[in-house]
């Protein structure tokens, strides 16, 4: 697949329990991000990445710690989150230069906590 | 930081009439200016953008004016059709990337 790709597509977890989001991206970009999708807040920046250093933390709680070990992949590491947490959560990425430009998404991953 | 806000939350129109959809930015820093749709399930995806040193851009039905000294930009949606029924985002970005988005117009296209 090309593109952005993230998996798993759905995931439940207990409140207790550590999982990971993935993301890849297959286009060459030097960007990656991390959005939170929910009712309340349709597109919530979490995390911007550029050239593989964390250039933003938009005030994400410690339980969301994200990991970018090259232009490539951007991790999700979850633990000990919160029903409120449940949501969409979906990976973009682009290609950084002197301007703005068009950032390209993943599906998503559904994320229930129970 | 910027600010994006967007109008309105909800859209209803019959088939075949047009729909606007209005977004106002708070960073003057701010020169790009994306539109994306998102049908029910799947992923945000451009439908249109425009940077600042254009103020209207038009691709078939769908076109995007920007008013820079308002900081004000809206998306024009001509002759609606059913397929256009989706959630709507504009977003307002700038050097380094950084998108800010709006909160999203879920315009509904009625036969």
């Amino acid at each position: 697949e090309t593109g952005v790709t993230q998996t798993p597509r759905h995931l439940v977890m207990g409140m207790t329990n550590k999982k990971s989001l993935k993301c890849e991206q297959h286009l060459g970009h030097n960007a990656m991000y991390w959005y939170k999708q929910s009712a309340k807040k349709p597109l919530e920046l979490m995390f911007v990445y550029s050239l593989e250093e964390r250039v933003e933390n938009n005030s994400v709680p410690s339980r969301f710690s994200p990991e970018c070990p090259n232009s490539s992949h951007l991790f999700l590491h979850l633990h000990t989150l919160q029903p409120e947490d449940s949501a969409l959560y979906l990976c973009a990425s682009s290609q950084v230069r002197g301007g703005g430009t068009e950032a390209f998404f993943g599906q998503g991953t559904r994320l229930t906590v129970v | 930081g910027e600010n994006v806000e967007q109008h309105p939350s909800t859209l209803s129109v019959q088939e075949g009439d047009s729909a606007v959809i209005k977004c106002t930015y708070s960073d003057s820093a701010s020169n790009y200016f994306p539109w994306y749709k998102q049908e029910l399930g799947k992923r945000p995806q451009l439908i249109i953008d425009i940077r600042s040193n254009v103020g209207e851009k038009k691709d078939q039905r769908i076109a995007v004016t920007l008013n820079k000294t308002a900081k004000h930009f809206s998306l024009h949606i001509t002759e609606t059709q059913p397929e256009d029924s989706a959630v709507y985002f504009c977003a307002a970005g700038r050097k380094g990337n950084k998108l800010t988005f709006g909160t999203g117009t879920q315009l509904k296209v009625e036969l």
